[in-house]
């Protein structure tokens, strides 16, 4: 099993430009997560999927947005990037949110 | 607003002593997890306690949680160079899982 996957490992976006953050997993875990890291900070949540068609906000929604049409994969779409949005982005699954969570290996965003 | 914080924000000992790091919480849960996190990687789990548990070891790791305080803590037994990294409770809450800021770590030779 390949785990949780992330592509691209690193990315350099100019203002207002939009990219995708692909995220897949092998594992058929119903939970999917993405997440923010800052420099020095925790992890913060941007959204979530509790199963295919099915995704809520967490805390730090704006300026993002995902779909869940299969149950492997979990896009996340930057809409119009901004230099605030310069980050590690991680994605993690698992059966339940309760769940030991699978983390890949992250990907590191600069916004010019 | 985050669910777990932890305390200290950071930690420096010696290679061979024991470092123990809290975490608190703000709302009812399920289960708590620690997680570790070497430089620039991923987060790896660690232990998962759940709510009706009291105590949980896994190797050199011993977890506590105290419900009635909202709180836990992780303690790392015999320290190692190796153990070096941050490490982040989490908490789940309304179908979601919320991590703390996390302590960073680091040990000595």
């Amino acid at each position: 099993n390949a785990g949780v996957t992330q592509t691209p490992k690193f990315q350099v976006l100019k203002t207002g430009q939009s990219m995708t953050l692909q995220c897949a997993q092998d594992m058929n875990h119903e939970y999917m997560s993405w997440y923010r890291q800052d420099p020095g900070m925790g992890l913060r949540l941007i959204h979530y999927s509790v199963g295919a068609g099915i995704t809520d906000q967490g805390e730090v929604p704006n300026g993002y947005n995902v779909s869940r049409s299969t149950t492997e994969d979990f896009p996340l779409r930057l809409l119009s990037a901004a230099p605030s949005q310069t980050s590690v982005y991680f994605c993690a699954s698992s059966y339940h949110p309760w769940d030991t969570q699978y983390f890949g290996p992250g990907t590191r965003l600069t916004v010019l | 607003s985050q669910q777990g914080e932890e305390d200290p924000q950071a930690l420096s000992i010696q290679e061979g002593e024991n470092a123990t790091m809290n975490c608190s919480y703000k709302t009812s849960i399920n289960n708590l997890q620690w997680y570790r996190q070497n430089s620039g990687r991923g987060l790896v789990h660690l232990i998962l306690i759940r709510s009706n548990e009291r105590e949980k070891h896994s190797g050199r790791l011993r977890v506590t949680l105290d419900t009635s305080k909202k709180s836990s803590s992780l303690l790392i037994t015999a320290s190692r160079a190796a153990d070096t990294a941050s490490y982040f409770c989490a908490t789940d809450g309304a179908q979601k899982l919320v991590f703390g800021q996390g302590t960073r770590l680091t040990i000595n030779p």
